[in-house]
């Protein structure tokens, strides 16, 4: 069974760009997370989406927006980049809620310059 | 201030030895989740404890969620080269709520 998967594994970007990341979850999984992991700053809640909705979002500017799709897939936008957006970004996916086990992808590391 | 304190920080063993990290939180836990990261990768999930009192264990490793449902405990018994990495735990604060972590616990193994 295939586990999490993100596209692109690693993309460079210049500052004012947009980004766009991609998050497949394991098949039969509703909810996606998204986590932005900064150098020295641990995870940082980003979006859960379930179901196709936003169902939280964390203390992120509005430029950071993502959606689900019909298939639970899930994409993440990073609009007007800056040089502080450099990051590895996780995405995560399980049957929803806190209450089920949560695997992670391997990750898209977002370099802004 | 974070929610999900995670100590220590950082740990350097001797192969062969036992090792206990630390998760605590000011507020009940719904979900308690216990991951390994090598530097720059994804993470790799550990275990989940839901119920207070729980224990877990997965070869070396076993983790415990006190009564409380507050602190997590994992313990690594007589640690190999291959345990070392960063552990993190995360939960969820709410019945509805999303996953959030500490900030991780750098595990080094010394040959």
């Amino acid at each position: 069974e295939a586990g999490v998967t993100q596209s692109p594994t690693h993309l460079i970007k210049t500052r004012g760009q947009q980004a766009t990341l991609r998050c497949s979850p394991i098949s039969g999984h509703t909810s996606v997370y998204w986590y932005q992991q900064a150098l020295g700053l641990g995870l940082q809640f980003l979006l859960w989406y379930d179901e196709g909705e936003e169902r939280n979002r964390g203390n992120f500017p509005p430029r950071f927006s993502g959606r689900q799709f019909p298939n639970y897939s899930s994409e993440l936008n990073v609009n007007a980049l800056e040089l502080e957006d450099s990051a590895l970004y996780l995405c995560a996916s399980n049957w929803g809620g806190p209450r089920t086990e949560a695997f992670f992808g391997q990750g898209t590391r977002l370099t802004v310059v | 201030s974070q929610e999900l304190e995670q100590s220590p920080q950082s740990l350097i063993v001797q192969e062969g030895k036992n090792l206990t990290i630390n998760c605590t939180s000011s507020k009940t836990l719904y979900g308690l989740y216990w991951y390994k990261q090598k530097y720059g990768e994804g993470l790799i999930f550990l275990m989940m404890l839901q119920k207070g009192g729980e224990e877990k264990s997965h070869e070396k490793i076993t983790a415990k969620l006190d009564e409380k449902k507050q602190q997590s405990s994992l313990h690594i018994t007589a640690s190999q080269p291959s345990h070392a990495g960063i552990y993190l735990c995360g939960a969820a604060l709410s019945s509805q709520g999303n996953l959030i972590f500490g900030k991780g616990t750098k595990l080094s193994v010394k040959p």
